[in-house]
């Protein structure tokens, strides 16, 4: 599988800031998901995205699936302390299971 | 509670011992992975199992076995252990032809 690039690499913001960061793809793909990680867990499935141009959100979280459908969107509103986390893009094609990820988005938040 | 759970979360170990790491889903789902999170925190897929198929062989050395003995559970057992194993691995699980993956809380696995 292909790594996705994702941008940016860290992010160090005040609480309330919004956020965002994305992924891109070389190929197409035709489900994105977001995920986030905190220190010593697994990753959480925050949003899946299945349609090129889809908008979905999740409280204050709210991701795209890029019209080229080789790129997807995520934006934080309103950040608190608790948001901090790695953040990561997956995409998958219709060809096969497994997902492909992105290095991740490393979000600290000061309150 | 339903969820993906992995026993050990913790596992130390001696260069060339062999050890195992189980994983269980009581979610229902068809299809079970492992993947391997590297100090850099990339995440790679390792192996996936649908319906105690193996479907999904990346290219990982063959000390590294799985083995899905019915469709709630994939264990991962590593023989001749090496310093470079050492990693956090995840299993997680999906529901038939679905995308979405549901991970659990990971082995950390340190080889000495």
């Amino acid at each position: 599988g292909q790594q996705l690039n994702q941008s940016p690499q860290s992010m160090f913001i005040q609480e309330g800031e919004d956020v965002s960061m994305n992924c891109t793809s070389s190929s197409i793909f035709n489900t994105w998901l977001w995920y986030k990680q905190d220190p010593g867990e697994g990753p959480v499935l925050l949003i899946a995205l299945y349609k090129a141009g889809e908008l979905t959100s999740n409280g204050r979280l709210t991701a795209q699936f890029g019209i080229t459908r080789k790129d997807s969107f995520l934006n934080i509103s309103a950040s608190i302390p608790s948001d901090v986390g790695i953040y990561f893009c997956a995409g998958r094609s219709n060809s096969g299971y497994a997902l492909n990820f992105g290095k991740g988005t490393s979000l600290l938040v000061t309150p | 509670d339903t969820a993906v759970s992995q026993t050990p979360k913790y596992l130390v170990t001696q260069m060339g011992n062999d050890k195992s790491i189980k994983c269980e889903q009581n979610l229902g789902h068809d299809t079970m992975y492992w993947y391997k999170q590297d100090s850099k925190k990339f995440l790679k897929i390792m192996f996936s199992y649908n319906n105690k198929e193996l479907i999904i062989n990346e290219t990982v050395p063959n000390r590294f076995s799985p083995k899905s003995p019915d469709k709630a559970h994939l264990n991962l057992h590593i023989n001749s252990l090496e310093l470079g194993d050492s990693a956090v691995y995840f299993c997680a699980s999906s529901p038939r032809g679905r995308a979405t993956q549901y991970f659990g809380p990971g082995t950390r696995l340190t080889v000495l």
